[in-house]
């Protein structure tokens, strides 16, 4: 998997956009951007991927760098439901599809 | 739609007894995960399976973990033996396809062994 990197903690206001940045330096050309989060004491939550082009889905939206060495991850309107921990992960397309997140970014959305 | 399901949702079992843990995947999902998370660590993998054919078992930590996936849909992880370092959360995860890494999970077995 190509390595990622995300700030360790992010602090949000309820209503405003959390803006998610993570860097993938390494990634290769084939090798997509995956975000999910984990919302305490559930299972982890797909959100979104993409390979070049952004991507919107109900959820957010993903922006990627025309040289795809970063992105970022748009909630447009965070929630206090939104807090949680988020993973950007860049799988190798080869590495038998297991999930393996880093440490992610603790997002707290406040009041 | 019906998202996957797990149960039991909690499981407190003695050292040495036997446990299985149920994961109902998504209607139509020919790929399913077990993966487990020890208290604030990380996902660790166990297993995958994809249609017919032959489980990745390349993540379970020792023989007393197994795993069988009935019909294509419906799957158990059994412990036999529980020791106290296998208190975790299991998750199951399903997706459309063996490509890609769209997954979903459901909410998990917390799973203590006192």
């Amino acid at each position: 998997d190509a390595k990622t990197t995300q700030p360790p903690s992010m602090d949000c206001a309820e209503g405003r956009a959390a803006n998610l940045p993570c860097n993938h330096s390494t990634i290769s050309g084939n090798e997509y951007v995956y975000w999910y989060r984990q919302i305490h004491s559930q299972g982890p939550q797909y959100i979104i991927h993409g390979l070049k082009n952004n991507e919107t889905n109900e959820m957010a939206s993903l922006i990627i760098t025309e040289d795809r060495k970063s992105s970022t991850l748009i909630l447009p309107h965070a929630t206090l439901r939104d807090t949680a921990v988020y993973y950007c992960i860049a799988p190798n397309n080869n590495a038998g599809n297991m999930l393996t997140f880093g440490g992610g970014t603790r997002l707290m959305v406040k009041p | 739609g019906a998202g996957v399901s797990q149960s039991p949702s909690n499981k407190v079992t003695e050292k040495g007894k036997d446990v299985e843990l149920r994961c109902d995947p998504i209607s139509g999902h020919t790929a399913l995960y077990w993966y487990r998370q020890s208290l604030g660590q990380g996902l660790e993998f166990l297993i995958y399976f994809q249609g017919n054919s032959a489980p990745d078992k390349s993540g379970l930590p020792s023989d007393r973990f197994s795993a069988e996936r009935t019909g294509g849909s419906v799957s158990t992880l059994t412990i036999q033996r529980t020791q106290q370092e296998d208190s975790a959360v299991y998750l199951c995860a399903s997706s459309k396809t063996s490509l890609g890494y769209e997954q979903y999970f459901g909410p998990g077995t917390r799973l203590t062994v006192t």
